[in-house]
């Protein structure tokens, strides 16, 4: 079964550093998504990208957010100050018109 | 916007007992509700939707029921095995799946 797949599975940065974290979506999927979840805290919607620009975005996702597609296999989430409180797991996930999420299995993020 | 609540936050059960976890929502425009199960540093995975025109839809051991009127939904699992121990978190979207997740339910199946 095909996977959402993110790299680097852990990210440990200093504050104000920039991070940018990876995701491969399934090949045929046209919707991607980044969600955030702080740890033993729900999951929260940060940002949603279809036809290569931001179809909607939650007000966790600042001017200090942005997301990509440089190509046409990667997607990628950057925070360019990072705050302590940025600190969490982010997942990645896609879909196709009328299928459901897939999440990738999540890059934990430590700024220290 | 959207606001999920979840209950209970944790749950223990017996082994082969059911378990119940119920969700509110309050954006009538909300119609697509997917419950996922999440273990332990792992990611969230898809166990069971339900869309607003069904009421009821089940998976072998799982069921979903949803009421519009009153905007809930609950996730039924039965003859729990020790393996169902894990995070269950519902969610609730529009068509799209800007998904509002709930907090989690915590759910200890002890054998």
């Amino acid at each position: 079964e095909p996977e959402v797949t993110q790299t680097p599975s852990h990210q440990v940065t200093q504050m104000g550093q920039e991070v940018i974290l990876r995701c491969v979506p399934i090949s045929n999927h046209l919707y991607f998504y980044w969600y955030r979840q702080i740890l033993g805290q729900k999951v929260e919607f940060l940002v949603s990208f279809y036809n290569n620009e931001i179809s909607e975005k939650s007000e966790i996702f600042d001017d200090q957010f942005s997301v990509e597609r440089p190509d046409g296999s990667n997607f990628t989430l950057k925070i360019r100050s990072t705050k302590l409180e940025d600190s969490a797991m982010y997942f990645c996930a896609s879909r196709d018109l009328g299928s459901p999420l897939h999440f990738g299995n999540g890059t934990r993020l430590t700024v220290t | 916007g959207e606001n999920v609540e979840q209950h209970p936050s944790t749950l223990s059960v017996q082994e082969g007992d059911s378990a119940v976890i119920k969700c509110t929502y309050s954006d009538s425009a909300s119609n697509y509700f997917p419950w996922y199960k999440q273990e332990l540093g792992k990611r969230p995975q898809l166990i069971i939707d339900i869309r607003s025109n069904v009421g009821e839809k089940k998976d072998q051991r799982i069921a979903v029921t949803l009421n519009k009127t009153a905007k809930h939904f609950s996730l039924h699992i039965t003859e729990t095995q020790p393996e169902d121990s894990a995070v269950y978190f519902c969610a609730a979207g529009a068509g799209s799946y800007q998904l509002t997740f709930g907090k989690g339910t915590k759910l200890s199946v002890i054998p």
